[in-house]
């Protein structure tokens, strides 16, 4: 199956700065990725597709960039609503595979 | 609004069996393929099973592959995962999500607000 690594674990930033997040696959997955935000105690909720698609209703300080092995989720701008956990998800090859996350937190 | 309402979780017995089922509202259900995803506390999802729009294109994880059941009525905009032989490691907060296309292997949107299945003597 394809690995899906997040980088970092943790990001540590102040509101308004910007974060980069990132994801790699083990194996290509051409553009066939998704990224999707967290919060304690909620469902995923979609933010890119394609890897650099905005789903309907997400900010534009969201963007999404890369293809085949690497790929960046940027925040431009953090607001204090964007502060929980990030997954990517590939859905090139089955089994569909999800990273391990990036947590966001106030610095 | 899609809404996605999943029921049917709680605590079973190992080698137990349950069934989880997701009302869909909001969308036309038959049209979409949709997935099974799970997620144990402070773990990433994983995703389960998928269905196509017509109950076709079924696809399961090795993990459950031989264990759990995923099926859909398109007349009661529901989707099913019966689970059985249940173990441990199959505990998780399950979440039923709408495909972005007909058939299933694509990006989810909306999830469900998840059911937690526990299995433990």
């Amino acid at each position: 199956e394809v690995v899906m690594t997040q980088s970092p674990a943790t990001l540590s930033v102040s509101p308004g700065d910007r974060a980069t997040l990132s994801c790699r696959a083990s194996e290509s997955v051409s553009s066939d990725l998704g990224w999707y935000q967290q919060k304690p105690g909620q469902a995923p909720r979609l933010l890119i597709y394609d890897a650099s698609t905005r789903a309907t209703g997400i900010p534009a300080r969201f963007s999404g960039s890369g293809s085949g092995t690497d790929f960046t989720l940027t925040i431009s701008s953090l607001q204090s609503e964007d502060f929980a956990v990030y997954y990517c998800q590939q859905y090139d090859v089955w089994p569909l595979t999800f990273g391990g996350g990036t947590k966001v937190e106030i610095k | 609004e899609v809404q996605l309402l999943e029921s049917g979780g709680g605590l079973v017995q190992p080698g137990g069996s349950l069934t989880l089922s997701c009302a869909a509202s909001g969308f036309t259900f038959n049209n979409y393929g949709m997935s099974w995803v799970r997620q144990a506390p402070g773990m990433r999802p994983e995703w389960v099973s998928a269905i196509g729009f017509s109950g076709g294109h079924i696809f399961y994880a090795d993990s459950v592959k031989g264990r759990f059941t995923i099926s859909r009525d398109n007349s009661k905009d529901t989707l099913y995962l019966q689970m059985d032989s249940l173990r441990a490691e199959d505990t998780a907060v399950y979440y039923c999500a709408k495909d972005s296309r007909a058939v299933g292997g694509h990006w989810f949107d909306p999830w469900g607000q998840g059911t937690l299945v526990t299995v433990s003597s």
